[in-house]
């Protein structure tokens, strides 16, 4: 069976200050992983996908990378409106299609 | 463009009522799903449409009723809900659905703004 862990499940940071997030997963047969960003009450928002290990994407001040076991999205000089909870999600080549299975989340506060 | 959009943005339903989610795409995506979101919880999998056949359905209640129009548009037929289906529901379209083995690059799912249901 397929498993996505975020971690830490909440990171509190101060304006400037640069973290990362991680997300391990266990998949037989890496098809995809996906990291959305979701607003409170609003549907997710693609950010990444990042298809095998050494792979890496930036935007604006989110880097994802991914390796064999987890990926990760480093928050450079993160700003106040970063402000969200950060999902990361997994496709296997040998279950249904496009299904997805997510991590639980990780809620990034950002204070000025 | 990867815009999905969905109506209404709330909806408060009494469990005799009977409503209709619905979600559109422009982007030429051939599937299309449909999520339910408790609070604090991620998206949960509740049908899929492929080439606007029903490909998944994830054990839900008959209670809710997909239906897929066309490829641009999807419902979701609600009738006779219980409180404990009040949620957000969250309506997504990718390129393809594609089948296991098969390569598909394009296979990010882009999600609509969600539709917040309350069930009285």
């Amino acid at each position: 069976e397929d498993q996505v862990t975020q971690s830490p499940e909440a990171l509190r940071l101060q304006e400037g200050e640069s973290s990362s997030l991680n997300c391990s997963y266990t998949v037989s047969g890496l098809r995809g992983l996906f990291w959305y960003r979701q607003d409170p009450g609003k549907g997710p928002e693609f950010l990444f996908t990042l298809y095998s290990a050494g792979e890496e994407k930036e935007k604006e001040r989110l880097k994802a990378t991914l390796t064999k076991k987890e990926s990760f999205l480093h928050i450079t000089a993160p700003k106040p409106e970063d402000s969200a909870t950060y999902l990361c999600a997994v496709q296997a080549w040998e279950t249904s299609g496009s299904r997805l299975t997510f991590g639980e989340g990780t809620q990034l506060t950002v204070n000025p | 463009d990867t815009e999905v959009t969905q109506t209404p943005k709330h909806l408060v339903m009494g469990m005799t009522n009977k409503k209709s989610l619905k979600c559109e795409q422009h982007m030429g995506h051939r599937a299309m799903y449909w999520y339910k979101q408790k609070a604090k919880k991620p998206p949960e999998l509740m049908f899929v449409y492929s080439y606007e056949k029903l490909s998944i359905n994830e054990s839900v209640p008959s209670r809710f009723s997909p239906e897929c129009p066309n490829s641009s548009l999807l419902n979701l037929h609600l009738h006779a809900l219980q409180p404990e289906d009040s949620a957000l529901y969250l309506c997504a379209s990718s390129q393809d659905f594609g089948g296991a083995g098969l390569l598909d690059p394009y296979n990010e799912q882009f999600f609509g703004p969600g539709t917040r249901l309350t069930v009285l």
